[in-house]
């Protein structure tokens, strides 16, 4: 069974903090996809990483960066320098091979305050 | 890059009445397609997998009859929920694969409010 948790339901920073999402996973797969969508306010879901279950390197992209760790089935998202648009609620989220859908966590709904 | 055109984004209906919702690839064919229900401050769950010319896949506990679901090209799936009722009142948002393990691109959602 697949299974996603983000235990982090809100989180509230002050602009220009860092702040880590939380992601732990749970799969009896040795082959998945990881993913991590933003939902702003607006409601549509925006792509932001896959990550294939044999590519532990960590990823920077700008202000993101995900730090991947099979070990603790873990695929954490940071933000740095935390910026007001970056308010959304964001999904990690599992496919497992041969699956098509996503395994969605239930959401952390991230607040920036200016 | 991929998108996904969802229609309509707002909808206001009368209960008993049916609303359809599309889901349009723009520049992909997607032979799969899903329909997921957001609930206010809650996950996405999926309720169906499209697949182009055959018959939707639903989940558990999800009503057929009252959620249909059509495929009938590459390009396009359309989800009509039937008699709404105000605890239909939800986000629907739809999402469509390529060829391969491409990620899944999501349309803009469609928010639902039965009066």
């Amino acid at each position: 069974a697949q299974k996603v948790t983000q235990a982090q339901t809100e989180i509230s920073v002050v602009e220009k903090e860092d702040v880590t999402l939380d992601c732990v996973y749970e799969t009896r797969d040795t082959t998945y996809y990881l993913f991590w969508y933003k939902q702003p306010p607006s409601g549509e879901l925006v792509f932001l990483i896959r990550r294939n279950s044999f590519d532990e390197q960590n990823e920077i992209s700008g202000r993101y960066s995900w730090n991947f760790q099979k070990s603790t089935s873990s695929f954490n998202f940071t933000i740095t320098a935390s910026q007001v648009v970056d308010s959304a609620v964001y999904f990690c989220a599992l496919t497992p091979p041969g699956a098509n859908n996503l395994f969605f966590g239930t959401g952390t709904r991230l607040t920036v305050i200016p | 890059g991929a998108v996904v055109s969802q229609h309509p984004s707002r909808v206001i209906c009368k209960s008993g009445t049916s609303v359809k919702i599309e889901c349009r690839s723009l520049d992909f064919q997607a032979t799969t397609m899903f329909w997921y229900r957001q609930f206010p401050k809650q996950s996405l769950m999926l309720m169906a997998t499209s697949n182009e010319g055959s018959k939707a896949t639903y989940e558990q506990g999800v009503e057929k009859d009252k959620f249909l679901i059509n495929h009938a090209s590459l390009t396009l799936s359309t989800l009509t929920v039937t008699s709404a009722h105000p605890e239909d009142s939800s986000f629907y948002i739809c999402s469509a694969r390529g060829t391969g393990w491409s990620p899944l691109h999501f349309g803009n959602g469609t928010r639902l409010t039965v009066t």
